[in-house]
């Protein structure tokens, strides 16, 4: 069954530094998204992206994080000087579309800013 | 805005019981989808179920099952005969249907104890 792939699993940086979150995505679907959830709190929307172009952004993403789809296959979020209050699981997520929009989640990246 | 409400934070249950899961939502938009996640201990985020808005039935999946009721703005999820793995966070979620990339709305969660 296709699946939703992420990595790294887990990465730790410090504080200021720049990381990319790889995600690929299920290979027939158009729209790609990412979440997080901070340790022991709800999931929250950052991002939804569609023919390489942002669709929707939340309030949390801000100039920090950029996305890119760099090929056919991977999708990115970049967050380029990292904060303490970045520490969280990121998700992405990927659905054919409309009308029901149904949203497959990757295992997830645990990022841990020191 | 979309809004969902999960008021249990935790909840209890027997081995081979059922159990019902709250989730109250809020839009003015007459076309949407509510979806039922569940979220081990090991932090994937699994789909469980969906219930668009203008779906006739209540959504069915295996154990599970969506109680829709829409007056209410209520979507409610009943899972049969409880597993000991069904030990977990369950959060509701709605997106607007029809609209490309819209985001998912999640509630805060309910946890899910099933005891032998």
């Amino acid at each position: 069954e296709p699946e939703v792939t992420q990595t790294p699993s887990h990465q730790v940086t410090q504080m200021g530094q720049e990381v990319i979150l790889r995600c690929v995505p299920i290979s027939n679907h158009l729209y790609f998204y990412w979440y997080r959830q901070i340790l022991g709190q709800k999931v929250e929307f950052l991002v939804s992206f569609y023919n390489n172009e942002i669709s929707e952004k939340s309030e949390i993403f801000d100039d920090q994080f950029s996305v890119e789809r760099p090929d056919g296959s991977n999708f990115t979020l970049k967050i380029r000087s990292t904060k303490l209050e970045d520490s969280a699981m990121y998700f992405c997520a990927s659905s054919e579309g409309p009308p029901r929009n149904e949203q497959f989640f990757g295992p997830g990246t645990r990022l841990t800013v020191l | 805005a979309q809004k969902i409400t999960q008021t249990q934070p935790g909840m209890f249950v027997q081995e081979k019981e059922a159990v019902t899961l709250d989730c109250t939502y809020d839009t003015s938009d007459p076309s949407y989808g509510l979806f039922w996640y569940k979220q081990p201990s090991s932090g994937e985020m699994i789909f469980l179920i969906y219930q668009g808005s203008y779906d006739q039935q209540n959504a069915t999946e295996g154990r599970y099952s969506l109680n829709f009721q829409k007056a209410r703005k209520s979507a409610n999820l009943v899972i049969s005969a409880s597993q000991l793995g069904d030990s977990a966070m369950y959060f509701c979620a709605m997106s607007l249907a029809n609209q490309a990339g819209t985001a998912l709305i999640f509630g805060k969660g309910t946890t899910l104890s099933v005891s032998s």
